[in-house]
């Protein structure tokens, strides 16, 4: 079991792009959740789903983000027309369905930088 | 509202001498509170949860209700012990942890 794998580690986006990261959950798992870290901050709640379905989203920005954990495939964040306040190191982490909220695996995260 | 509070973002100690990593939360419940850490180079990974009352590495944390706390300590720090800890909370029904900011402790040789 390779555990939660993100990707890209990093990436690098000019304003107004779209930022896309993606998560794959351990084997097994089928709950995901979304953090964000900003420099000098802890981790940030910001969704939490189960498959097709969006549980919790209650630490999302109203616009320009968006996340969606389809049947097949892996999780997606979506950052629409980014700016430099979203630049961040975004983690993802996967639990198990019969002990949800027990331990999280987390994945290595994704750094984005916005230019 | 739940928070969970670390005073210190970072706490330098030596080699053999104790530590402590204190954590502070608020909710009105009865929560549970877990530590996870994150060594140079690795994921964040669950350190211990004060529902299981054990010693994982050394690390010890008995949770204060009355403090309303969950101070991380250990008797000798080791170097190898040196990373960044994360306090978090879960409310009673809630699956979201809430994390705290992070201490980043550095044990010198």
């Amino acid at each position: 079991n390779a555990g939660v794998m993100q990707n890209p580690r990093h990436l690098v986006r000019r304003r107004g792009q779209e930022a896309r990261l993606r998560c794959s959950p351990m084997k097994g798992h089928s709950h995901v959740y979304w953090y964000r870290q900003l420099p000098e901050e802890g981790l940030k709640f910001m969704v939490y789903l189960q498959k097709e379905n969006i549980i919790d989203e209650s630490g999302m920005p109203k616009e320009r983000f968006s996340a969606e954990f389809p049947k097949e495939g892996p999780s997606i964040l979506r950052i629409q027309q980014v700016v430099r306040g979203d630049s961040a190191a975004y983690f993802c982490a996967s639990s198990p369905p019969d002990s949800p909220n027990e331990k999280l695996f987390f994945g290595s995260g994704t750094q984005l930088s916005v230019l | 509202a739940q928070r969970v509070t670390q005073p210190e973002k970072l706490l330098s100690v030596f080699k053999g001498a104790p530590v402590e990593l204190k954590c502070n939360y608020s909710y009105s419940g009865s929560p549970e509170l877990f530590w996870y850490v994150q060594y140079s180079r690795q994921r964040l990974q669950l350190l211990l949860r004060h529902i299981s009352r054990e010693s994982i590495k050394g690390f010890t944390a008995d949770l204060n209700k009355g403090e309303t706390s969950f101070h991380l300590k250990k008797p000798f720090a080791q170097e190898e012990d040196s990373a960044m800890y994360y306090c978090a909370l879960l409310s009673g029904g809630s699956y979201i942890p809430t994390f705290g900011r992070g201490t980043s402790l550095i044990v010198h040789p």
